[in-house]
């Protein structure tokens, strides 16, 4: 079975703080994502990964950074936590090819920004 | 751009009570359509996948089904333990491995 984990399921931070989020597969995935899902407004794509070291924007990157130094681990980077970004943090992964492509999500992070 | 709108927003059913949920797309070039259960505060499970119109998958009381225009998930004699929100989300021939995700269909299933 594929298995996506991310760091914390709860993470309460204050505004200006810097904020990690982790997310490790184990399924030797090339492919790595991050969402925020927000009442209403569905899921969003932040950034996304197809390989160590690459990384390409998503439709909302603004105020987010992202890391993979290693294939199985993605990292989302707050430099400076806003109230606005309060929300749930989803990561997922995927394979490359038809058959293959699904996107497997983790259990999500409920961050919230006082 | 790639679009998915989802109907009901949402469907409250009585246990037994069969029905449908739909998901109409446009996108260039399907790549992919898929589906997802979501319990609240959880990720995502995945479902199904369906490449091609005229496809259909089943796992239990859940059935898939797509077109070229739309993908239905139907839901035969469901229990109250189905109750959760069902996405939807195409990958389109344009993309680089995005999904484009429906807002979503909340299904409550009473016993």
């Amino acid at each position: 079975d594929v298995k996506v984990t991310q760091s914390s399921r709860y993470l309460v931070k204050r505004t200006g703080e810097k904020v990690f989020l982790e997310c490790v597969q184990d399924m030797d995935h090339e492919n790595m994502f991050w969402y925020r899902q927000d009442p209403g407004l569905g899921l969003r794509l932040i950034y996304f990964s197809y390989d160590v070291k690459m990384k390409e924007k998503g439709d909302i990157p603004e105020g987010y950074s992202v890391s993979r130094e290693k294939k199985e681990r993605f990292s989302l980077i707050l430099e400076s936590a806003s109230t606005n970004q309060t929300s749930m943090y989803l990561c997922a992964s995927s394979s490359y090819g038809r058959g293959t492509d699904t996107q497997y999500f983790g259990p999500g992070t409920r961050l919230t920004v006082l | 751009e790639d679009q998915v709108t989802q109907s009901p927003e949402a469907l409250r059913l009585q246990e037994g009570e069969s029905s449908s949920l739909n998901c109409s797309y446009t996108v260039s070039g399907l790549r992919g359509l898929f589906w997802y259960r979501q319990d609240p505060g959880k990720g995502p499970e995945f479902l199904f996948t369906l490449y091609s119109a005229g496809e259909e998958k089943e796992k239990e009381r859940l059935k898939a089904t797509l077109t070229k225009k739309e993908s239905f998930l139907h839901i035969t004699a469901p229990k109250p333990e189905d109750s959760a929100t069902y996405l939807c989300a195409v990958l389109g021939g344009g993309s680089n491995y995005k999904l484009t995700f429906g807002k979503g269909t909340l299904l409550t299933v009473n016993p």
